[in-house]
């Protein structure tokens, strides 16, 4: 149960689009299309962003998408605005009903 | 509206033992597979184990394996953690978490691990120092 690997950090201006990746292993992210992602602002509970790869739950702006190839998973935010600053964690089934999540990232609006 | 309300924090021994609760409204809670993650203070999210909707199934992170106890309690729409031999590193926030229904491989609509944590409560801080 090894944390799926995270830039500590990534950042952008107004309007850019930046890309978080999620790197793991075929045990987990390239076995199953099964990863989301959550968004947490300081002292709050992580939101979901994305599930299943690439779908969006209701209310979530078009602005986020998700992608995977082979056992990296991404995160893009297009457009980005100043209440996209966050941490973002992805998060993988891993089999045998377990899941793992990665160490994090935090993105910083300029 | 739908939600999850965690409570059972505070400041335990070492060794100590701890037991969480988490009330769940707004949705049926039978219906769905429930897990408790928790996130150290500064660090990243950690799954800390999974029940499924009927307490037919558990499983456990291997760091809490064998020390805690995932529960429920349909009929009072509630979710537990037994939190056994507390130790320092197992200081953090605990969230309970919902896990939403998916599409299997064989395109069956169900509840389970794979589906991702799509309601989260506030959570509660669990504290283990002398």
């Amino acid at each position: 149960q090894s944390a799926l690997t995270q830039p500590r950090s990534v950042s952008g201006s107004p309007g850019q689009s930046v890309t978080i990746s999620c790197t793991g292993t075929s045990s987990d992210v390239g076995g199953y299309n099964y990863v989301s992602w959550y968004q947490q602002h300081p002292g709050k509970a992580p939101k979901l962003m994305i599930y299943d790869v690439s779908k969006r739950p209701s209310g979530v702006p078009d602005r986020f998408s998700g992608s995977k190839s082979g056992n990296t998973a991404s995160l893009t935010i297009s457009g980005l605005q100043a209440e996209d600053e966050a941490d973002y964690y992805c998060c993988s089934y891993a089999g045998s009903y377990t899941s793992v999540f990665g160490g994090g990232t935090k993105l910083t609006v300029l | 509206q739908v939600q999850l309300v965690e409570s059972g924090g505070g400041l335990v021994k070492p060794g100590g033992s701890l037991r969480l609760s988490c009330a769940a409204s707004g949705f049926t809670f039978s219906d769905y597979y429930m897990s408790w993650i928790r996130q150290a203070p500064g660090k990243g999210l950690e799954w800390v184990s999974y029940i499924s909707s009927s307490s037919s199934y558990t499983n456990y992170a291997d760091s809490v394996k064998g020390r805690f106890t995932i529960s429920r309690d349909n009929a009072k729409n509630s979710l537990y953690l037994q939190m056994n031999s507390l130790r320092a590193e197992d200081t953090a926030v605990y969230y309970c978490a919902r896990a939403r229904y998916y599409y299997d491989s064989s395109g069956y609509y169900t509840t389970g691990p794979p589906g991702a944590f799509d309601i989260w409560g506030q959570g509660t801080m669990v504290t283990v120092s002398s």
